[in-house]
């Protein structure tokens, strides 16, 4: 029962800029607590993708960005790639729960 | 480059136990475990303070797991008991430098099956 929501998959072709949602609470996300981003490959750890709403780990093409505003936050992938295929998890802290809490996860699908 | 390795997943009836390491090179800062259920997604599971002094856990595996860590030899552990069905899943071990912070970086898994 996760409290950060996400679609569940989200599609575009390559070049084109696909963006994915993590919609909170006032008790996560909109209590300023920042948001982080994993990219997961099938098979494999998840991995950093996105630190503090909108930092890039040294290594993470600049086609990633984020943002957040209000109860929810945002990735956004400009310039699809086949590689960009993989599952992306959101995650911030939540005060209610007194836990760090995870999206449910979207597919990013290339077409 | 700090490298966490997972080890101790198995096998296990409901109500059994389980002991999961993780060796750390660079072992400072929190340490975590975070689940991930066949097909589903990532929950975290417990933290525990560079010097062991402050514990957290998700209210569903309290006074069940326990997590520890022996600084002295880089190691990270979680100790499962009364196992059920509902903690099948691929349990990573992460690092994380701040209270707020990222889970960075991830190890490569130990696949825990609660089955009779």
């Amino acid at each position: 029962q996760s409290v950060l929501t996400q679609p569940p998959s989200v599609s575009g072709a390559p070049g084109q800029r696909v963006t994915i949602s993590c919609t909170g609470s006032s008790s996560n996300i909109g209590a300023r607590y920042d948001v982080h981003w994993y990219q997961q490959f099938p098979g494999t750890a998840p991995k950093l993708l996105m630190y503090a709403n909108s930092d890039r780990p040294s290594g993470v093409p600049d086609r990633f960005s984020g943002s957040q505003s209000g109860t929810s936050a945002s990735l956004a992938i400009s310039g699809l790639q086949a590689e960009d295929e993989a599952d992306y998890y959101c995650q911030s802290y939540d005060r209610s729960l007194s836990a760090y809490v995870f999206g449910t996860g979207t597919k990013v699908i290339v077409l | 480059e700090v490298q966490l390795v997972e080890s101790g997943g198995g096998l296990v009836q409901p109500g059994g136990s389980l002991r999961l390491s993780c060796a750390a090179s660079g072992f400072t800062y929190w340490m975590n475990w975070v689940r991930q259920a066949p097909g589903k997604g990532l929950e975290w599971v417990a933290s525990i303070k560079h010097d062991g002094s402050e514990k957290y856990y998700v209210d569903s595996v309290k006074g069940r797991f326990t997590i520890s860590r022996d600084n002295a030899n880089n190691s990270l552990y979680l100790q499962m008991s009364s196992l059920r069905a509902e903690d099948t899943a691929v349990y990573y071990c992460a690092r994380r430098k701040e209270w707020f912070g990222e889970f960075d970086p991830w190890g490569q898994g130990t696949l825990v099956t609660v089955s009779s």
